[in-house]
């Protein structure tokens, strides 16, 4: 059972827009620790997508953001494409835990 | 160029001790703020946050983990060496190693990853 809930599946048609929450609790995101999210295609190391809540690496297109609000955050993803088919996880921090933590994970489909 | 790289046996037996050795490029360990984190991900995909070494020395480990984990660094080498006792065959995943250029002790995002190394434990 993650720290992080997230939904296990979503999926959307090409070009549209999904969302992929995460939800905490008062010892981490709601806590106000920031929340960082990862896109690992199959068979691939995570590749980080979004940090400190709603900034892009270098490299990241802009229809991926982030956003957090109380003990929640979201990854949006706009203009959906083949090639954002992969598993997205969010991460942030927990002072119970006094560490890292992951959520469940979030298998997207583009239909 | 960032690069890391994950080396260790394949396969383990129940109650060995696994040593894991995360090979890196492009960064250096006693530049202020770097740490490295060995992160594992069992079959069923979970991510698991295992153990960060600092630019310092400063060590963390995971609570539910720590008896068992020990992490070192060879900055002359550059290298990050992870050691867990008493594997189990619930130890079984995937283990990665992956950097972070801004440590903090309650902000860590992990921007470089390492390939990953399957380590399976059975007898």
């Amino acid at each position: 059972q993650s720290v992080l809930t997230q939904p296990p599946s979503v999926s959307g048609a090409p070009g549209l827009k999904v969302t992929i929450s995460c939800t905490g609790g008062s010892s981490n995101i709601g806590a106000g620790y920031d929340v960082h999210w990862y896109q690992q295609l199959p068979g691939t190391a995570p590749k980080l997508l979004i940090y400190d809540n709603n900034n892009r690496p270098s490299g990241v297109p802009d229809r991926f953001s982030g956003s957090k609000s109380g003990t929640s955050a979201s990854l949006a993803i706009t203009g959906l494409q083949a090639e954002d088919e992969a598993d997205y996880y969010c991460q942030s921090y927990d002072s119970s835990l006094s560490g890292v933590v992951f959520g469940g994970g979030t298998k997207l489909t583009v239909l | 160029q960032v690069t890391l790289r994950e080396s260790g046996p394949a396969l383990v037996k129940p109650t060995q001790t696994l040593t894991l050795t995360c090979t890196f490029s492009g960064f250096s360990l006693s530049t202020s703020g770097m740490c490295v984190s060995w992160i594992r991900q069992t079959p069923g995909k979970a991510l698991e946050w295992l153990a960060r070494i600092d630019w310092d020395d400063d060590k963390y480990y995971s609570t539910s983990l720590k008896t068992r984990l020990t992490i070192s660094k060879d900055t002359s080498k550059n290298q990050v060496v992870l050691t867990m006792t008493n594997m189990d065959p619930v130890d079984t995943a995937t283990y990665y190693c992956a950097r972070t250029e801004y440590c903090t002790s309650t902000s860590t995002n992990f921007d470089y990853w390492g390939q990953g190394t399957l380590v399976t434990v059975s007898s």
